[in-house]
């Protein structure tokens, strides 16, 4: 099993629809998650960190973290044009002297 | 506050060429990470800097190297370019490091004739 796995897309949703993505991690004692969003040709940009199971919501943002199944997810409400970027999910894996270790990300593609 | 400044952007080199990358962080923060990042491999850890010592390090070969300076810039170093190492490297500063919120620089893109 790949550290932190991520399909990579491309996930097409329709304007306004909600938007799922899901990361899985192969570490069972990690502390910290975060989800990056990355335009193309830009750097990686920090939407939201959860360190605790269960929801967190900021804006049209939610990430869900489920430690005992080891997934964490990012859902979008209402999503827009603009979202559309390569979204990564990071985890802290303590198996491996607490390094941040990236999934290769999910391509999202919001159809106007 | 100015954000994380990475020179150059854009360089282009020569198989067997070594070259160096340099990053800011943003003012007070002690951390820097470096990542590369490839279509194929995603993002990479390279290495982490603290308060001029390395404190982590990916699986790269010794080809790949860095430092930081007691004003928290850093640098990485690639030497005896191999055209795989065509990628664009980002670093990241953070308060302290470990799980701190990391915030990435431009980058610098890397492209190895």
């Amino acid at each position: 099993q790949k550290e932190v796995e991520q399909n990579s897309g491309p996930l097409s949703v329709p304007e306004g629809a909600i938007a799922s993505l899901n990361c899985t991690y192969s570490d069972r004692v990690s502390q910290s998650f975060f989800w990056y969003r990355q335009y193309s040709g830009k750097s990686p940009e920090l939407i939201m960190s959860i360190y605790s199971n269960g929801d967190k919501e900021d804006g049209r943002f939610t990430a869900q973290l489920n430690k005992a199944s080891q997934y964490v997810s990012l859902l979008i409400r209402d999503s827009q044009p603009s979202d559309s970027a390569t979204y990564l999910c990071a985890v802290n894996l303590m198996n491996r002297d607490d390094k941040i270790i990236f999934g290769k990300g999910t391509r999202l593609h919001i159809l106007p | 506050k100015a954000g994380v400044t990475q020179t150059p952007r854009y360089l282009i080199k020569t198989r067997g060429q070594q070259v160096t990358l340099s990053c800011s962080p943003i003012s007070g923060h002690r951390s820097v990470s470096w990542y590369q990042q490839t279509p194929g491999q995603g993002l990479q850890f390279l290495f982490e800097y603290f308060s001029e010592t390395q404190r982590n390090k990916g699986n790269f070969p010794g080809r790949f190297s860095g430092r930081q300076f007691s004003n928290s810039r850093s640098e990485m170093n690639v030497s005896t370019l191999e055209l795989g190492d065509s990628a664009l490297y980002l670093c990241a500063s953070t308060l302290t490091g470990g799980t701190d919120t990391q915030y990435f620089g431009p980058g610098t893109r890397l492209t190895v004739l």
